[in-house]
């Protein structure tokens, strides 16, 4: 089945930091979405982004499907962004695959 | 006004026993799934329920059953628990199986002892 990769792992920024965590998938894909989980607990979805480009605001994603990754950026971050972050993706006519996750802290 | 409500959120109990924990979903959603998150995080997919189509990891073991009653709920029912099945169990629905619009329960601890 497919291979979902997530890096870097974990991650420790100072408040106000960029960051950009990365996603690796195996195989061709017909949907990719991001996700956030919160400390305590609470699954995000962020964006549904199975290519192109997208924004909201101090987040965006980018989904390069022929090159089989995405990234989201996080800008200026703040405290409020730390948690685990998950990409899915969903191989043709099967359900979600989610990576590993990245765990985030961000350090007032 | 919750989108997608599990209950409990905490269910402590013993080895052998029988529990269910419920999930409703108020968006008109037609897909329905059930998710296991282990100690590490890790999340997999346990059930997927489309419009009376399930759809079953291979790997779950038979001592899980979905039940859904209608289309805004999906219950979980486990049998004989094991220490193993302790873990965060979260719910989640979605307009069309895998698209956008997922939106995930707040989750159930589940703890054996």
């Amino acid at each position: 089945g497919i291979q979902v990769e997530q890096s870097p792992p974990d991650l420790i920024l100072q408040e106000g930091a960029n960051s950009t965590l990365r996603c690796n998938f195996s195989d061709s894909v017909n949907n990719l979405q991001w996700f956030h989980q919160n400390p305590w607990g609470q699954l995000i979805n962020l964006f549904y982004i199975p290519s192109g480009t997208k924004q909201n605001g101090r987040l965006s994603a980018t989904t390069v499907a022929t090159e089989r990754y995405s990234l989201l950026y996080i800008s200026s971050s703040q405290t409020t962004d730390s948690g685990v972050y998950f990409c899915a993706s969903v191989p043709t006519g099967q359900n979600f695959v989610f990576g590993p996750g990245t765990r985030l802290s961000v350090l007032p | 006004d919750t989108a997608v409500s599990q209950t409990p959120k905490y269910l402590v109990t013993q080895m052998g026993n029988d529990k269910s924990i419920k999930c409703e979903q108020n968006l008109g959603h037609d897909t329905m799934y059930w998710y296991k998150q282990d100690s590490k995080k890790f999340l997999k997919i346990m059930f997927s329920y489309n419009n009376k189509e399930l759809i079953i990891n291979e790997t779950v073991p038979n001592r899980f059953s979905p039940k859904s009653p209608d289309k805004a709920h999906l219950n979980l029912h486990i049998n004989s628990l094991e220490l193993g099945d302790s873990a965060v169990y979260f719910c989640a629905s979605s307009q069309v199986r895998g698209w956008y619009g997922y939106t995930f329960g707040s989750g159930t601890r589940l703890t054996v002892v």
